[in-house]
């Protein structure tokens, strides 16, 4: 078990540009989880998957982000045209499902920066 | 989600016990009670969780107020490595996200 695996670590990009992350979960884990954190704040949630289900999107979740998980293991969040309020460290995490409350395990994140 | 109340900042001798302090008065019968801590410049971690009783695990202990209206981690002893921001979240057992505050800042000395 490798853990959640984040990629790139680091993205520094230009306003304007389109930029992708790549989560790799815990491989028997079949609810994976976005969020991103600003300077000083706690992570906020944006989205979750079971499987390859996107079942949840928080408002924060704008038009210009999207994310898939086309075989319910890897998923990737894409944000378009990216602003300089897009910079944040985006977070993944994945977790089991069922009734009990399983923890997530989270990945060391990907840091962006708008420029 | 129903709202908790931590202390922005506590700081500890290393090798002594810390107590963090957690308020969650509207808390539901559903809501479950978990800690995550933040290191520096890494993902958050999951510490414990509880619902009624106190728990015990290896990184640390929960205590649970009779009422549920608060809850306490305990580390028993600090050291360095416990610096860190340490989150206490509700969470219902098969809710989806977390909802995270700003937390607690946790300083250790020597």
């Amino acid at each position: 078990d490798t853990g959640v695996s984040q990629n790139p670590r680091h993205k520094i990009t230009k306003r304007g540009q389109n930029v992708t992350f790549r989560c790799d979960p815990i491989s028997e884990h079949n609810r994976l989880y976005w969020y991103r954190q600003t300077l000083g704040q706690g992570p906020e949630f944006l989205t979750y998957f079971q499987n390859e289900a996107q079942l949840e999107k928080s408002r924060l979740l704008s038009d210009r982000f999207s994310a898939e998980r086309p075989k319910g293991s890897f998923s990737t969040l894409e944000i378009q045209r990216t602003e300089q309020g897009d910079s944040a460290m985006y977070l993944c995490a994945s977790s089991p499902s069922g009734l009990a409350p399983y923890e997530q395990y989270f990945g060391p994140g990907t840091r962006l920066t708008v420029t | 989600d129903a709202k908790t109340t931590q202390p922005n900042s506590m700081e500890s001798n290393e090798e002594e016990p810390v107590h963090l302090p957690c308020n969650h008065s509207t808390i539901s019968g559903t809501d479950y009670i978990h800690w995550y801590r933040q290191l520096p410049s890494q993902g958050p971690e999951y510490v414990i969780h509880g619902l009624t009783s106190n728990v015990n695990n290896r990184m640390a202990s929960l205590a649970i107020a009779e009422d549920r209206k608060s809850s306490t981690l305990i580390l028993h002893r600090a050291t360095l490595r416990d610096a860190a921001v340490y989150y206490c979240i509700l969470n219902t057992g098969t809710a989806s996200k977390l909802t995270f505050g700003t937390g607690t800042r946790l300083q250790v000395t020597l």
